[in-house]
């Protein structure tokens, strides 16, 4: 089955770290570039950042710099995606998202895990 | 950055409706623009892609147009099942950037 599963989601408070994982299956995770993508509860979605395929190139979203980092285990088909300085704005749903051929789609998202920032 | 404004933020249409959302963007993007469609609860839903190519297994009844800075989704024959938030987005620079969203309900 197709399919991109996030975990390690929950509350945490401000300034703390936190580590979230994705895991990919039914496909050839190491030739697929991936995305993060969050969702604020009830407001739009918001790029995170990228990693391509062999995670040699990695770009943010100017509000994640230098606290959040994408990496990527190809030999376990997982992404991860960590979180430190957490602020009370990082509050969302998470979503890893595999880059459509374009490399600027998403073509397969997970089903999401929430972060929640506040102490 | 590149921004994405969307209209009209919601709309309520009968099924078998013809149904129009426009996004533009804030500086030319050529084609570079695609559309997701979201349901409650749920991960968004590739539908289009550079600006006017139909995602594998999306219903005939999608349809995108535009380049530049202006850009159409077009749902003709509305059914009760595309109830769902749809927004755009560009590809043309990081950060990548969404429009704010289009509620469909039904009327």
């Amino acid at each position: 089955q197709v399919q991109l599963v996030e975990s390690g989601g929950g509350v945490v408070q401000p300034g703390r770290s936190l580590r979230l994982s994705c895991a990919a299956s039914g496909f050839t995770f190491s030739r697929s570039a991936v995305h993060w993508v969050r969702q604020a509860p009830g407001k739009g979605l918001e790029w995170v950042g990228f990693i391509s395929y062999d995670g040699t190139k990695e770009y943010y979203t100017d509000s994640v710099k230098g606290r959040f980092t994408i990496s990527r285990d190809n030999s376990k088909n997982t992404l991860s995606l960590q979180m430190n300085s957490l602020k009370a704005e990082d509050t969302a749903m998470y979503f890893c998202a595999r880059a459509h051929v374009t490399l600027v789609a998403f073509d397969l998202w997970g089903q999401g895990t929430m972060v929640t920032v506040s102490s | 950055d590149i921004q994405m404004t969307q209209s009209p933020s919601s709309l309520s249409a009968s099924v078998g409706d013809r149904v129009t959302i426009t996004c533009r963007a804030s500086q030319t993007i050529s084609t570079y623009l695609n559309w997701y469609q979201q349901k409650p609860g749920k991960a968004p839903k590739l539908l289009i892609f550079v600006a006017s190519s139909l995602q594998s297994g999306v219903p005939s009844r999608f349809s995108g147009s535009g380049s530049g800075t202006d850009f159409t989704l077009t749902i003709s024959n509305l059914q009760a099942e595309d109830v769902a938030t749809y927004y755009c987005q560009q590809g043309y620079s990081t950060p990548l950037t969404f429009g704010g969203g289009t509620k469909v309900e039904i009327k």
